[in-house]
This record gives structure tokens, sequence and C-alpha cells, in this order.
């Protein structure tokens, strides 16, 4: 299984609304709602911020939100703030039952 | 609370097997709705699935890896071993241990991670 497509980069000023999209095909993002997101700081393990597509885990701000569209699935954080530069990568399940992680989107805060 | 712990070698040689032990608490791996799975991150790389195992025994492994993986239950309750063939320079990377329902595509706990390097 091939991993899923991030663009390497996004950035944004403080207040701003940023976009990362998730590329992949129908044998993931396409053909199930079972997309997640993780948020990494250096040093630190993943953080879960958005799963089944547009869920979010308890205490997770709702600057974060997601959203699908055939194969590709997005993050959006809205009232972008100096605290979510991280890295943030997207995951879905598979048909094989398994499961694919993305490439991986460093978001930077100007 | 639910905690999730990484242990093993810190260095293996070329072509040995590695074998990493999730020790975890907060909660039972005796339902097919929770799992473990493992996952992987190679210095300044992105992160890579590797394998998951629920309660009931139900196992899945990447299909590039699934040769040389095994994934188990270990000999106490609150344990899962995964063993690595013929490991290689390439595996050189942080593995985590996570938490899983069945129902919900995102790992919402992680151990703090376990470098592995793989250096003669």
């Amino acid at each position: 299984q091939s991993a899923l497509t991030q663009p390497a980069s996004v950035s944004g000023s403080p207040g701003q609304s940023i976009t990362v999209s998730c590329t992949g095909t129908s044998s993931d993002i396409g053909g199930y709602n079972y997309v997640a997101w993780y948020q990494q700081h250096p040093g630190e393990a993943p953080k879960l911020i958005i799963y089944n597509v547009d869920s979010r885990p308890s205490g997770v701000s709702r600057r974060f939100s997601g959203s699908k569209s055939g194969n590709t699935a997005s993050l959006t954080i809205s009232g972008l703030q100096v605290a979510d530069d991280a890295d943030y990568y997207c995951s879905s399940y598979t048909s094989r039952t398994t499961h694919v992680f993305g490439t991986g989107t460093k978001v930077t805060v100007l | 609370q639910i905690t999730l712990k990484e242990s093993g070698p810190s260095l293996v040689a070329p072509t040995q097997t590695l074998t990493l032990t999730c020790t975890f608490s907060g909660f039972s791996l005796n339902t097919r709705e929770v799992g473990v799975a493992w996952i992987r991150q190679p210095p300044g790389k992105a992160l890579e699935w590797l394998a998951l195992v629920y309660g009931d025994d139900d196992k899945r492994y990447c299909p590039s890896l699934k040769s040389r993986l095994t994934i188990s239950r270990g000999t106490s309750n609150n344990q899962v071993v995964l063993t690595m063939a013929s490991v290689d320079p390439v595996d050189t990377a942080t593995y985590y241990c996570v938490h899983k329902f069945r129902d919900s595509s995102g790992y919402g706990y992680w151990g703090l991670g376990h470098l592995v390097t793989v250096s003669p």
C-alpha cells in the first residue's frame, strides 16, 4: 500500500485559516469514512486531533476540523496559533483491512 | 487512565530479529472492540503503520512488511509483543505502541516511543 499524499509544507499567519490536504485512492480514503489526523510536535508522540473524518476527541480545540470529498481528505485549522506550528499526518483504513499514513505536512505559523 | 510503554533493545545488529514489548494499563485486551498496534517513525521521516491485534486475536499487518512481522499477546495479560525478522539499517526508527477502539479510525493513546537503531 502506498502512503497517502500530503503537501510537504503549509504556512499561515496567526489568526488565519489553513487547509492541509491528504490524497489517497478509492481503496482507502475514498472507500471508507475512516480518516484520522494527528499533530506531532518535535520530540513528542503524535496526538490524535480528528477521527472518523470529522470527529474531534474530547479536549481537542474546535479550531480543528476535518472533511472528505472523494479520494481526498482535508484538515482545516482556523484561527491559527503559534502552538499549531507542528507536523500533521493523516491516516486511513484500507481495503486490505490495514491502515496507512500520509507523507506528513509541516505547518509553519509565520 | 490508559498508558502504554514500549521496551526492548536500543541497538540491534543487521540480520537479527528485533523483539519489542508493549506494556499497557488502564484497559484490558480481552474484547474484540479493543486493539493494540505498532507504528514506527524513522528519524526525520513519516509515520508508518506496522501491525495491529484486537482482543479476539484478529491480527493485521502492513502488506509490505508482513513476511517479517509477528504481533502477539504477551505472557502477561497486559502486554503485546512485536517481532521483526531480518532487520536492516532502514528499520532504524522510533517504535510506538498505540491503543485503538475497533469502531474508531484513530489511535487515541500512544506510548512515548522507543528508538531502535540497526547497526553493526
